[in-house]
């Protein structure tokens, strides 16, 4: 089975920095990958880690390390749209994605 | 334009009439899954199919039924539909294979009430 932890939620201001955390316990690992949900709206695709280590993508970022069973989201220069849900997906056996509750990200001026 | 359709949107409907919620993608995905999403519990996973004729339940498979029978579409069904099963539900497709990110689209969404 899996277990994937991440904070319910959080408040930030905008132009900060905020890191979400994303813990994990599975078995047959194959990557992890984070989403965005707009409220309403469908998840969309922001990063997928397989290594450990840093992935940048602009304002976003993504670690991973293995071996501790942790992952973690950092998004710069917070702009008032990206006030969301943050999803952390754990890729397993076959790459069937198993998802976290979410994180809801509230961004405040 | 790649995309997951999913119909209807919008659904209110009565406890015990079947229905049937359909999702087409055109993106010639072999991976299609079903997830309902509700409050607090995050994206929860109904069925999956790895490909034509081939399904797989997820964690939350009781009350739904899937078929597959083209790569397109995999439609789910609800043969009895009880107040629990009032959610939003996601379709989401994606390529199947290994060595690197097999990304998830997703469908619009359907919000579904039993009443």
């Amino acid at each position: 089975g899996q277990n994937i932890d991440q904070p319910t939620e959080m408040t930030a201001t905008e132009g900060a920095i905020v890191q979400i955390n994303c813990t994990y316990q599975t078995s047959g690992f194959n990557g992890l990958f984070w989403y965005q949900q707009h409220a309403g709206e469908a998840p969309t695709f922001l990063s997928y880690n397989v290594l450990d280590g840093l992935e940048e993508k602009g304002r976003f970022s993504s670690f991973l390390s293995r071996s501790k069973g942790y992952s973690y989201l950092l998004l710069k220069e917070l702009q008032m749209k990206d006030s969301a849900s943050y999803l952390c997906a754990v890729g397993r056996g076959s790459y069937i994605p198993t998802f976290g509750r979410g994180t809801s990200l509230i961004v405040h001026p | 334009e790649a995309q997951v359709t999913q119909n209807p949107r919008y659904l209110i409907t009565v406890t015990g009439k079947k229905l049937t919620v359909t999702c087409s993608q055109n993106m010639n995905h072999e991976y299609m899954s079903w997830y309902r999403q509700d409050p607090g519990l995050g994206l929860r996973q109904i069925y999956y199919s790895m490909n034509v004729e081939v399904t797989d339940k997820g964690d939350v498979p009781e009350g739904y039924k899937v078929s597959r029978k083209e790569k397109r579409n995999f439609p789910l069904i609800l043969e009895s539909p009880s107040p629990n099963q009032t959610s939003l539900y996601f379709c989401a497709s994606s390529h199947q294979g290994a060595g690197g990110a097999n990304v998830l689209t997703f469908g619009a969404g359907s919000r579904l009430t039993v009443l």
